[in-house]
């Protein structure tokens, strides 16, 4: 069975860092790409930051860039969100999700149950 | 401001049908595929449409989804209380290297 489970998340200072895990099982991990989701309370979905089987082609969402930083670790199968700087706007539930990849088509079809990020003062 | 546009409600009675549409432009939709995730109240998203038009895993054939250009589309036949969920659009958009998503659409059973 296909799980991915999020951790790390917090209440935080505007100003503030946080590292997000998400350790996941049941396939195999370095086969995949990997993304970061987030949603504000009370708001739709927001993609943050992918990154490849490898860990070396990188994207993230303009707002999160020079401030986030996704990685991950193969062997541990476990991606991770470095987070600095954090403001009040990044307060959200952060998803962790694997993303299928084809020539035209992207899904994410599989999703973890979230973790929760406050940033206040 | 969500990249691709949805209307934010839909509704029917038991039975009835619903229709969701959802706009995107030639960077997302107009170039990938469209997909479509269900958020049931209190959980995660999870697939329910891929590759325009596919069901996910354990999802009912009462759902139907198209795309044509830079629109697509999510039709839920014979309306059951389960189905009353938030529905969010999707597409892998090339311009950002990143999914963008619909705003998201609440369907309510009355």
């Amino acid at each position: 069975e296909v799980q991915l489970v999020e951790s790390g998340g917090d209440l935080v200072q505007p100003g503030g860092s946080l590292r997000l895990s998400c350790a996941v099982s049941g396939f195999t991990f370095s086969s995949y790409w990997m993304t970061w989701v987030r949603q504000a309370p009370g708001k739709g979905l927001e993609w943050v930051a992918n990154i490849e089987q490898d860990g070396i082609e990188k994207s993230y969402l303009d707002s999160v860039k020079g401030r986030f930083t996704i990685f991950r670790d193969n062997a541990k199968k476990t991606l991770y969100l470095e987070m600095n700087s954090l403001r009040v706007e990044d307060t959200a539930v952060y998803y962790c999700a694997r993303l299928v990849r084809g020539p035209v088509t992207r899904y994410l079809n599989s999703w973890g149950q979230g973790t929760l990020v406050s940033v206040s003062s | 401001q969500s990249v691709l546009t949805q209307p934010p409600s839909a509704s029917g009675t038991p039975g009835q049908g619903v229709t969701i549409s959802c706009s995107g432009s030639t960077s997302n939709i107009g170039r990938n595929t469209a997909n479509w995730y269900q958020q049931l109240p209190g959980a995660a998203p999870k697939l329910f449409i891929y590759n325009n038009n596919q069901r996910a895993s354990g999802v009912s054939d009462r759902v139907s989804a198209s795309k044509s250009g830079t629109s697509a589309s999510l039709a839920i036949n014979g309306l059951q209380s389960e189905d009353e969920a938030e529905y969010f659009c999707s597409a892998w958009d090339d311009s950002l290297n990143g999914v963008v998503f619909g705003g998201g659409t609440k369907v309510t059973v009355l």
